[in-house]
């Protein structure tokens, strides 16, 4: 299996809405990232994940916080969005991960994305 | 910190013509480089990526890129495009040292002509 799933597609929620986005994979990869991407826009770095820890936060807001409850997968947990966070949110994961925030530098296999709409 | 520039925001070709994207990253030593290729609403597919030995790298769908260090350049090319080959191509620079993200480029985006 070489591929990383995410749940919902799309997703529509209003400011004061809780909701969750969620990314699998079954590569026995150890880094997970999310990342942002609004339109005709490369993708922006949120957060990464190494060894199923937090290694790199990218200065997000709180209305997003991320888990990683195991290995394969990847949450994103929202609450609280503005408009402006209304995106394609792209999961990814890449075989090396290290501790302490180091690199990673192979390649990376993204998901999909969710299509999110904050109303 | 590393970076990437693409130069053309926007290429049109006809189909069939050859294709070329333009490249330039800005590292203090041989980084790891990656072309990917996104359809609109899609996630990204990764088409070819240069770790190190030859420089002529070949990747999925006919495309392939030239690792050049002289001219901090790695160029996306395509004999023949196809009106399928339509899409958002972003060059990416991983970095070989700590702490240093994974970075993209602004992206060329390519509209194909029938």
């Amino acid at each position: 299996d070489t591929e990383v799933t995410q749940t919902p597609k799309h997703l529509v929620m209003g400011m004061t809405n809780k909701k969750s986005l969620k990314c699998e994979q079954h590569m026995g990869h150890r880094a997970m990232y999310w990342y942002k991407q609004k339109a005709k826009k490369p993708p922006e770095l949120m957060f990464v994940y190494s060894y199923e820890k937090l290694s790199i936060n990218e200065s997000v807001p709180s209305r997003f916080s991320p888990e990683c409850p195991n290995s394969s997968l990847l949450n994103l947990h929202l609450h609280a969005l503005q408009p402006e966070d209304s995106a394609l949110y792209l999961c990814a994961s890449s075989q090396e991960g290290a501790e302490g925030g180091t690199v990673n530098y192979n390649e990376q296999f993204f998901g999909p994305g969710t299509r999110l709409t904050v109303l | 910190a590393q970076s990437v520039t693409q130069p053309d925001i926007h290429i049109t070709v006809s189909e069939g013509a050859s294709l070329e994207l333009r490249c330039n990253y800005s590292y203090g030593a041989t980084p790891y480089l990656f072309w990917y290729v996104q359809s609109p609403g899609q996630g990204l597919q990764l088409l070819l990526k240069y770790f190190s030995g030859d420089t002529l790298v070949q990747g999925i769908k006919g495309f392939e890129a030239e690792f050049k260090r002289s001219q901090s350049s790695f160029n996306l090319r395509k004999p023949s495009v196809h009106w399928s080959d339509a899409a958002e191509y972003f060059c990416a620079v991983g970095a070989r040292s700590y702490g240093q993200n994974f970075v993209f480029g602004p992206g060329t985006r390519l509209s194909v002509l029938p």
